[in-house]
């Protein structure tokens, strides 16, 4: 599994756009980028993944850069709800194992 | 609700006994993971299993062992327990066991207090 790296912790504004970053420089080829959160103690939910192409869906947009080693989770018009630790996850192969780090705890405030 | 359903959601018990976690993954789903959250970790990463078979092996302990059964629902076995292995137990399921198809649903966890 490709390592990833995440700043341990951001603040965002209420309404304005997350830019949660992400470090994958040992990707390979065929690993997806993953992102979940955790709100408190609940169980993570799956936000979002890509392979190469930047990905939209109704909660965040996926932007990958092009040689594939980094790649920024854009929440766009964050919430108060949308405080919780964000995890990026490099996986996805044959017998991955879907590993998570530390993730960054990204704290809106109104 | 992700359609991962844990039971039971709460568990209090005492060190050296048993346990079985069970796991009913969404439908059509035929892959099942489990992982261990304790209060001062991440998420661990513990096994993997696709349509029955074990797919990928994480830090599980010895004392601690699952399995996926023809329905695809999964139990995690833990014994011998230790006040250490007081933490949250998620499942998640998806699809496959690789690419897009390892968009993972979690349950919301069995909290296991060991006393």
């Amino acid at each position: 599994d490709a390592k990833t790296t995440q700043p341990p912790s951001m603040d965002c504004a209420e309404g304005r756009a997350a830019n949660l970053p992400c470090n994958h420089s040992t990707i390979s080829g065929n690993e997806y980028v993953y992102w979940y959160r955790q709100i408190h103690s609940q169980g993570p939910q799956y936000i979002i993944h890509g392979l190469k192409n930047n990905e939209t869906n109704e909660m965040a947009s996926l932007i990958i850069t092009e040689d594939r080693k980094s790649s920024t989770l854009i929440l766009p018009h964050a919430t108060l709800r949308d405080t919780a630790v964000y995890y990026c996850i490099a996986g996805g192969e044959y017998g991955n194992k879907l590993v998570f780090g530390a993730g960054t705890i990204l704290r809106v405030k109104s | 609700d992700s359609g991962v359903t844990q039971t039971p959601k709460h568990l209090i018990t005492a060190t050296g006994q048993r346990v079985t976690l069970r796991c009913s993954p969404r439908s059509g789903d035929l892959s099942v993971y489990w992982y261990q959250q304790s209060l001062d970790q991440g998420l661990q990463f513990l096994i993997q299993y696709y349509n029955g078979e074990e797919r990928a092996k994480g830090n599980i302990l010895e004392r601690f062992s699952a399995q996926q059964f023809p329905d695809l629902h999964s139990e995690l076995n833990l014994s011998s327990l230790e006040l250490g292995d007081s933490a949250l137990y998620f499942c998640a399921s998806s699809v496959g066991d690789r690419g897009r198809d390892v968009e993972a649903f979690f349950g919301q966890g069995t909290r296991l207090t060991v006393v």
